[in-house]
Formats: C-alpha cells, sequence, structure tokens
C-alpha cells in the first residue's frame, strides 16, 4: 500500500531564510510526487510535481523539491521565504495504477 | 468551464437530514476525485472514479456516504442522514492520466462548506 508522511505539523522561518518541508513516501513502482499549497480561505493549488527526469524540480512562486530514491523523500524547498509563503503545505504520491494520496499537511509560518 | 466547479459553495443541514454536492472536472479529465478537509485537517481521501472503471470507495467513511459519475463528465458525492461529525469542506478534484502511466497535476474546486446543526 502507499503512503505519504509530512513529519512536521508546523515550520517556522524567519523571513529571507530557507525554508524545507519534508515529505517521505512509499509506493509500489516508481512514484509521482506532487506539492500543494493551500492559503486562508483558498482551494488548493498546485505547486510542482515530479513524475520522471531530473531530480531537482522546480515550480510556481520560486519552490523547488528533491526527489531522493534512496531516502524515498521529496522535501519542499526555496532559498529565501516570504511572509506570503505562510499557508498549508500538502505533499502528495501515486504510482501509475493508483490514486493520489495526501499527506497531513504542514503549516508554514513565516515571521517578519 | 475553465475550471473544477462545485455546487452549492455552502451548505447548512440539520442532523438527519439527506445532502447531494455535485462536481463539474475540467472537460477531458478522465480521474475524478472527492476529498473531506476537517477544519484545520488534512485531505481525507473519499472515492476516486477513472473513466470507465469501478470507482474506488476505499474511502468513504460509511454506508451514509455515496457517490456516482456519469462518464467522464459531473459527479454527486451524496450524504444520508447527516451527522455533526460530517461538517467539513467536502473537496472535488479532477486531472487526466498520462497516457499509459501515471496521474497527471490534479485540479481542484473551491469545495462544498458542509455544516450540519
Amino acid at each position: 500500500a502507499q503512503s505519504v508522511a509530512q513529519p512536521e505539523d508546523q515550520v517556522n522561518v524567519a523571513e529571507g531564510n530557507p525554508l524545507t518541508v519534508k515529505c517521505t513516501y512509499s509506493v509500489s513502482g516508481n512514484p509521482y510526487l506532487f506539492w500543494y499549497v493551500q492559503y486562508p480561505n483558498r482551494g488548493l493549488q498546485f505547486l510542482l510535481k515530479y513524475i520522471t527526469g531530473d531530480n531537482l524540480v522546480k515550480g510556481s512562486y520560486g519552490f523547488e523539491a528533491e526527489f531522493n530514491k534512496s531516502q524515498t523523500s521529496f522535501h519542499l524547498k526555496k532559498p529565501s521565504a516570504l511572509v506570503s509563503d505562510s499557508a498549508l503545505y500538502f505533499c502528495a504520491v501515486s504510482s501509475s495504477a493508483s490514486k493520489i494520496i495526501f499527506g497531513s499537511g504542514t503549516r508554514l509560518s513565516i515571521r517578519p | 468551464g475553465a475550471g473544477v466547479s462545485q455546487s452549492p459553495s455552502n451548505k447548512v443541514t440539520e442532523k438527519g437530514k439527506d445532502v447531494e454536492l455535485r462536481c463539474d472536472p475540467i472537460s477531458g479529465h478522465t480521474a475524478l476525485y472527492w476529498y473531506r478537509q476537517r477544519l484545520g485537517q488534512g485531505l481525507e481521501f473519499l472515492i476516486y472514479f477513472q473513466g470507465n472503471s469501478a470507482p474506488d470507495k476505499s474511502g468513504l467513511p460509511s454506508d451514509r456516504f455515496s457517490a456516482e459519475r456519469t462518464g467522464e463528465s459531473v459527479s454527486t458525492l451524496t450524504i444520508q442522514r447527516t451527522q455533526q461529525e460530517d461538517s467539513a469542506v467536502y473537496l472535488c478534484a479532477s486531472s487526466t492520466r498520462l497516457a499509459g502511466e501515471g496521474p497527471d497535476t490534479q485540479y481542484f474546486g473551491p469545495g462544498t462548506r458542509l455544516t450540519v446543526l
């Protein structure tokens, strides 16, 4: 069975500092990995995805994520955080034959 | 339309009543998902439709919950005899499938906020 874990409920970062939001997964076969963001009182928005190819994936709003097969991780990163990045972030995983499932979410708080 | 739409946007009902939630996916998207999100919580998978295949109902929390989809179009999620614990935002998403491979990006609707009094 596939699963995805976001081990941190909350991540706090000062504006301008780099940020990392962690995600690990377990699937049978090749993984399809996604990050979504949910701003307050708004719907979920797609940030980036890994299907195949380069392990470093670049997405919207300056975010990127690195696929690490040996560690089964797909951590979300940004070199310099903005206060406007404060939101709820979800990692999601699937394989070729299965549905997409979501992690429990990580609340990112960027302080000025 | 250009995106996934859901109706109603808000629904307040009394305990014990039935409710029906609607999702209009993006045209051409073969996959459709329903999720439930309780306040401040993550996304709880409910049901997944993929083309003409039998739906994956493994996430439905009880037999009070059911969903239908006609072809690759509209889907309805029905909750019978609603309970207070059913109060949540119900999200619908649709996606394509990459040719011969896995799912592509999901596009989410704005959700239906259900309040059961």
